[in-house]
C-alpha cells in the first residue's frame, strides 16, 4: 500500500532556529495535511492545503509557522523560530478528496531545547 | 467542533468480537462519523468512516444509529495487533480536520 514518507524521523534544534519538516505525501492526492501530538496529548489539526494554498488553518498555526510544496512532491512545515512548546510529534497526511480518508505519515518527533 | 464521547479504556480477549461505543448526541445533518486508530509510537491510520447507513469494510464495521446520536465500532476478531487507541471523530462536511478527542485504548489479552 502506498505510504506518506516524513521526514527526519527526530530533529533536536536549539529554542530560535529554524526547522523544516519534510514530507513526500502519496502521490495522486490533492489535499495535504499537518498535525501535531504534545506527549501525552491528544492529536491537533494544524493546516491544510488544497492546490497550492492553505484551505484551512487552526488557531495554532500561527505566524511562525508556514507551509510549502516546493517541487510537486514534497510539502513542508516550517517553524521559522523554534520555542520549546513547540516540542511535539508532527504527523504529516495526505488524502485523493476532501472527503477521503487520510493517510498518515509516521511521524517527525521534534525536540526544542 | 461537533463533539464525541468515548469510554477511556476497553479489554477484549484476542479472537473474540470488540464493540466500541460512541456518543455524538449534538451531531448535525452533513457531519460524516470517522474512526482512526493510533497503534502505540506510529500515526492514525484510517479505520472506517460512514455518514447514516452502517458500513463495512475488511478491517471494521461501522454501526450508526437511525438517529446517528451514536455510534459502534465492531472489530469482528480482535487481535494482538489491534491494541491502539481508537478515536471516533465527526468531520462537519464543510471543513476538512480533523478534531481528535482523547479516544479509547483498547487492550487486547492473549
Amino acid at each position: 500500500e502506498p505510504e506518506v514518507t516524513q521526514t527526519p524521523s527526530h530533529q533536536v534544534t536549539q529554542m530560535g532556529q529554524e526547522v523544516i519538516l519534510r514530507c513526500v505525501p502519496i502521490s495522486n492526492h490533492l489535499y495535504f495535511y499537518w498535525y501535531r501530538q504534545i506527549l501525552g496529548q491528544k492529536v491537533e489539526f494544524l493546516v491544510s492545503f488544497y492546490n497550492n494554498e492553505i484551505s484551512e488553518k487552526s488557531e495554532i498555526f500561527d505566524d511562525q509557522f508556514s507551509v510549502e510544496r516546493p517541487d510537486g512532491s514534497n510539502f513542508t512545515l516550517k517553524i521559522r523560530s523554534t520555542k520549546l512548546e513547540d516540542s511535539a510529534m508532527y504527523f504529516c497526511a495526505s488524502s485523493v478528496g476532501h472527503f477521503e480518508k487520510l493517510f498518515f505519515g509516521s511521524g517527525t518527533q521534534l525536540s526544542v531545547l | 467542533d461537533a463533539k464525541t464521547t468515548q469510554p477511556n479504556s476497553m479489554e477484549s480477549n484476542e479472537e473474540e468480537p470488540v464493540h466500541l461505543p460512541c456518543n455524538h448526541s449534538t451531531i448535525s445533518g452533513t457531519d460524516y462519523i470517522h474512526w482512526y486508530r493510533q497503534l502505540p509510537s506510529q500515526g492514525p491510520e484510517y479505520v472506517i468512516h460512514g455518514l447514516t447507513s452502517n458500513v463495512n469494510n475488511r478491517m471494521a464495521s461501522l454501526a450508526i444509529a437511525e438517529d446517528r446520536k451514536s455510534s459502534t465500532l465492531i472489530l469482528h476478531r480482535a487481535t494482538l495487533r489491534d491494541a491502539a487507541v481508537y478515536y471516533c471523530i465527526l468531520k462537519q462536511g464543510g471543513s476538512e480536520k480533523l478534531v481528535f478527542g482523547k479516544g479509547t485504548k483498547l487492550t487486547v489479552n492473549p
